[in-house]
């Protein structure tokens, strides 16, 4: 099975600051990644697909990079409605997996 | 709009069973694969299970593997999660989604195993 792996798991950052959350994959998933937001109380939403296409109706502020087996989400300008957990998720083959997700909170 | 409507939970014992639905709207259903996906209290996502465009293709995470069975219905654009032996550790929102991408996710709902 594909692991993901998350970093870091909490971070706590200032309002328009630069942040990067890390996803690595113990093997190869091309492409195949995508990233989640769930808000506090709510459901998941996808924001980026094929690890760095932005969803319709996403902030231009997130960005996503990588392939392979080392991927990043970057809010670039982080704002007060970007409370949320962010999971990282591989499509590549079954079983599917999830990153443990990284809890971002406003310093 | 593009909408999944999640029902069916509810409290279980351990061993007993349960059976989810989610109901779609505004979207083409035929075309799509569905997942679904589950999050224990205070946890992170977990995948549970996914089923292809014609119901014919079924994909398990081994935690659910033998116990819990996936399925859809075309005609009334709906999918379903048949859950059986459940045990506590099935404690969890259960979402369901469109497409493998799970480009759009449905309220969940809460499934409590216990006794």
């Amino acid at each position: 099975d594909i692991q993901l792996t998350q970093s870091p798991s909490f971070l706590s950052a200032s309002v328009g600051d630069r942040v990067t959350i890390t996803c690595r994959a113990s093997q190869g998933i091309d492409y195949y990644l995508a990233w989640y937001q769930q808000k506090p109380g709510q459901g998941p939403t996808l924001l980026i697909s094929a690890a760095s296409t932005l969803e319709s109706g996403v902030p231009s502020r997130f960005s996503g990079g990588g392939y392979g087996t080392e991927f990043t989400l970057t809010i670039t300008g982080l704002q007060p409605e970007d409370v949320a957990s962010y999971y990282c998720h591989q499509l590549k083959g079954y079983p599917v997996t999830f990153g443990g997700g990284t809890k971002v909170e406003i310093k | 709009e593009v909408q999944l409507a999640v029902s069916g939970g509810g409290l279980a014992q351990p061993g007993g069973s349960l059976r989810l639905s989610c109901a779609a709207s505004g979207f083409n259903f035929n075309s799509y694969y569905m997942s679904w996906v589950r999050q224990a209290p205070g946890k992170g996502l977990e995948w549970v299970a996914n089923i292809d465009q014609d119901g014919r293709k079924e994909y398990y995470a081994d935690s659910v593997k033998g116990r819990f069975t996936v399925s859809r219905d075309n005609a009334k654009t709906s999918v379903y999660l048949q859950m059986d032996s459940l045990r506590v550790e099935d404690t969890a929102v259960y979402y369901c989604a469109r497409s493998s991408i799970a480009n759009v996710w449905g309220q969940g709902a809460l499934v409590t195993v216990s006794s």
